[in-house]
């Protein structure tokens, strides 16, 4: 089945500092990936779509240079929290599909806590 | 825009059956999405419905009714693993870019 890789599985970094998530699609090619962020215990939230070759779609109220989105290639998409605030803290999780009739397969998710 | 309804919350006991519904709204409908997440996890895919009717896979079942902007997930021979959230999605409008409805909290007791 397809496997979508995310690191870190958790980060702590102190306000000001950026932070960078890498998710992989290890057995398939993803042209398209999704960010999400998640608080807890609700919904996962569209941060964006990320394109693969081409800039990301970013949902409104997603600050676009806060959350620098790079697809360099056909299977990794790399999120960067760039001068991270406690505020940032929260649940970060990537997704991808190689067939729809078989949903949307997530990342490991990554925590991120800054301090 | 898209807009989900699902309970916030059902709790059952072991070897019970349970039902989770889902009504939607939203335009170019492509289909119906379930995903399972454990507490501190990643979602995890259960089942996709296209079509109207049932689909089962094991203890699981979802259902779609197109007309009806309706859903439901099954789950029959509850087991205390099954406790966790479960999250109905659909895609937004003629994309294939899924929307999460809030969630249902599913407790079982022993």
């Amino acid at each position: 089945g397809a496997v979508v890789s995310q690191h870190p599985s958790w980060v702590i970094c102190k306000s000001g500092t950026s932070v960078k998530i890498e998710c992989r699609s290890l057995d398939f090619q993803a042209t398209t990936m999704f960010w999400y962020r998640q608080f807890p215990k609700q919904s996962l939230m569209l941060m964006a779509t990320s394109n693969e070759g081409s800039k990301a779609t970013y949902e409104q109220g997603v600050e676009k240079d806060k959350f620098l989105i790079n697809h360099a290639s056909l299977t990794l998409s790399t999120l960067t929290v760039t001068s991270a605030h406690p505020e940032d803290s929260s649940f970060y999780i990537c997704s991808a599909t190689a067939d729809i009739n078989y949903g949307y397969t997530f990342g490991s998710g990554t925590r991120l806590t800054v301090v | 825009g898209q807009s989900l309804e699902q309970p916030s919350e059902v709790t059952a006991v072991e070897g019970a059956i349970v039902q989770i519904n889902c009504t939607y709204q939203t335009s170019g409908f492509y289909g119906l999405s379930w995903y399972q997440q454990h507490d501190g996890g990643a979602p995890t895919f259960l089942s996709y419905n296209a079509l109207d009717g049932l689909e089962e896979t094991g203890r699981f079942s979802s259902f779609l009714s197109r007309s009806d902007s309706y859903g439901y997930l099954l789950l029959q021979e509850l087991q205390m693993k099954d406790s966790a959230s479960y999250f109905c999605a659909v895609n937004r409008g003629g994309s294939y870019i899924p929307t999460f409805g809030r969630g249902t909290s599913l407790i079982v007791h022993p």
